[in-house]
């Protein structure tokens, strides 16, 4: 079974650009969440799409946004980048979410830049 | 909201001896509590993990225990490599909710 890939690998962008990240979960599993991590910082929630809606939510502001579709790919868009944006950008999935059937598995993360 | 905290945040050990983690959460709801490792520019693997009914699991060289009455849990590594060297990360939570991850304790297994 092919793991969590996403895509991007790395990318480059300037203050003020928006950016869009994609996430293919592992095939049946309908919960994605995505992650921001930098240096210090450990891993911050940004939000969870199950089966096409966001259930879950952090505390990001609303440049922040994503989706998924009906094959459970989700993406996520950062708007009007701030330098602050740099970091490695993380999905995961799983079966069911939370603390539902199946572990969590992750993706190799995006690396974004924002210049 | 579900608060985890993790301590140490840094962990030397010699190679052969034991490394204990352990990690405090917050919400009594909370059933699920994943470790995971993070290798230098890899991405998080899970590597044991633990549910609220069960009060200890292990896994060849590592084990996780749970308290749930004092809401906390434990990773223990036995015979540490220098493999073993990484930073690890628990997380907690409940159905339906999303994972809280503490902030990370990095490990460094001395040759």
């Amino acid at each position: 079974k092919a793991g969590v890939t996403q895509t991007p690998r790395y990318l480059i962008k300037t203050r003020g650009q928006q950016v869009t990240l994609s996430c293919s979960p592992i095939s049946g599993h309908r919960s994605v969440s995505w992650y921001q991590q930098t240096p210090g910082q450990g891993l911050q929630f940004l939000f969870e799409y199950f089966s096409e809606t966001q259930r879950n939510k952090g505390n990001f502001p609303g440049r922040f946004s994503g989706r998924q579709f009906s094959n459970s790919r989700s993406e996520m868009n950062v708007s009007t980048l701030e330098l602050g944006d740099s970091a490695l950008y993380l999905c995961a999935s799983s079966l069911e979410g939370g603390a539902g059937d199946g572990e969590q598995y992750f993706g190799p993360g995006t690396r974004l830049t924002v210049t | 909201g579900e608060n985890v905290e993790q301590h140490p945040s840094t962990l030397s050990v010699q190679e052969g001896d034991s490394a204990v983690i352990k990690c405090t959460y917050s919400d009594s709801a909370s059933n699920y509590f994943p470790w995971y490792k993070q290798e230098l520019g890899k991405r998080p693997q899970l590597i044991i993990d633990i549910r609220s009914n069960v009060g200890e699991k292990k896994d060849q060289r590592i084990a996780v225990t749970l308290n749930k009455t004092a809401k906390h849990f434990s990773l223990h590594i036995t015979e540490t490599q220098p493999e073993d060297s990484a930073v690890y990360f628990c997380a907690a939570s409940a159905l339906g909710q999303n994972f809280v991850f503490g902030p990370g304790t990095r490990l460094s297994v001395l040759p």
